[in-house]
C-alpha cells in the first residue's frame, strides 16, 4: 500500500540559513512525487515533482527536491529561506502500481523567523 | 474558469442535517479529486474521477457520503445526516487528465462545521 511520511511537525529556521523538510514514502510501484504549499487561508500550490530522470529536482520559489531510490525519500530544500517561506508543507505520492489516488503526507509546518 | 471553484467556501449545519458541496474544475480537465483536510491533519483521499470512467470511491469514509460528476465538469459531494466529526475543509482538486504525472489544481475548500 502506498504511504508517505513527513516526520517534523515544523520545522524552525532562521531567514538566510538552508532549509530542509523530510518526505520518506512507500509504494509498490514506480513513484511519482510531488510537493505542494499551502499559505494561510490560500489553496494548496504546486512546488515540483519527480518523474524520472534527475535526482535533483528545482521548483518554484528556489525550492528543490532530491529523489533518493534506496533511502525512499523526497527531502525538499533550500539554500536561503526566506520569512515567506513560511506555511504548510505537503510532500504527495502517486503510484503507477497502486491506483489512481494520490496519498499526502500530514504536513509540516515551517517557520522561518527573520 | 481561470482556477477551480469551490462552493460554498463556508457551511454550516446542524447534525444529521444533509450537507451539498459543489465544485467546478478547470475548464478542460478530464480529472477531479475530492480531499478532506481536518484541523492539524493530512489531506485525506475521498474519491477520484477521470473521464467517463469509473471513480474510484475507496477513500469514501462510510455510505454517508457520495460525489457524482455530471457531464464530466461540475462535481458535488454529498454528506447524509452529518456528524461533527465530519466537521473539516473539503479540497476539490482537477488536473488535465488522470495520468500520475500531472500536477493537481486545488479549490479554496468549503469549510464544514457541524453542530
Amino acid at each position: 500500500a502506498q504511504s508517505v511520511a513527513q516526520p517534523e511537525d515544523q520545522v524552525n529556521v532562521a531567514e538566510g540559513n538552508p532549509l530542509t523538510v523530510k518526505c520518506t514514502y512507500s509504494v509498490s510501484g514506480n513513484p511519482y512525487l510531488f510537493w505542494y504549499v499551502q499559505y494561510p487561508n490560500r489553496g494548496l500550490q504546486f512546488l515540483l515533482k519527480y518523474i524520472t530522470g534527475d535526482n535533483l529536482v528545482k521548483g518554484s520559489y528556489g525550492f528543490e527536491a532530491e529523489f533518493n531510490k534506496s533511502q525512499t525519500s523526497f527531502h525538499l530544500k533550500k539554500p536561503s529561506a526566506l520569512v515567506s517561506d513560511s506555511a504548510l508543507y505537503f510532500c504527495a505520492v502517486r503510484d503507477d502500481g497502486g491506483g489512481f489516488k494520490t496519498i499526502f503526507g500530514a504536513g509540516t509546518r515551517l517557520f522561518v523567523k527573520a | 474558469g481561470a482556477g477551480v471553484s469551490q462552493s460554498p467556501s463556508n457551511k454550516v449545519t446542524e447534525k444529521g442535517k444533509d450537507v451539498e458541496l459543489r465544485c467546478d474544475p478547470i475548464s478542460g480537465h478530464t480529472a477531479l479529486y475530492w480531499y478532506r483536510q481536518s484541523l492539524g491533519q493530512g489531506l485525506e483521499f475521498l474519491i477520484y474521477f477521470q473521464g467517463n470512467s469509473a471513480p474510484d470511491k475507496s477513500g469514501l469514509p462510510s455510505d454517508r457520503f457520495s460525489a457524482e460528476r455530471t457531464g464530466g465538469s461540475v462535481s458535488t459531494l454529498t454528506i447524509q445526516r452529518t456528524q461533527q466529526e465530519d466537521s473539516a475543509v473539503y479540497l476539490c482538486a482537477s488536473s488535465l487528465d488522470g495520468r500520475w504525472e500531472n500536477i493537481q489544481y486545488f479549490g479554496a475548500g468549503t469549510r464544514l462545521s457541524v453542530l
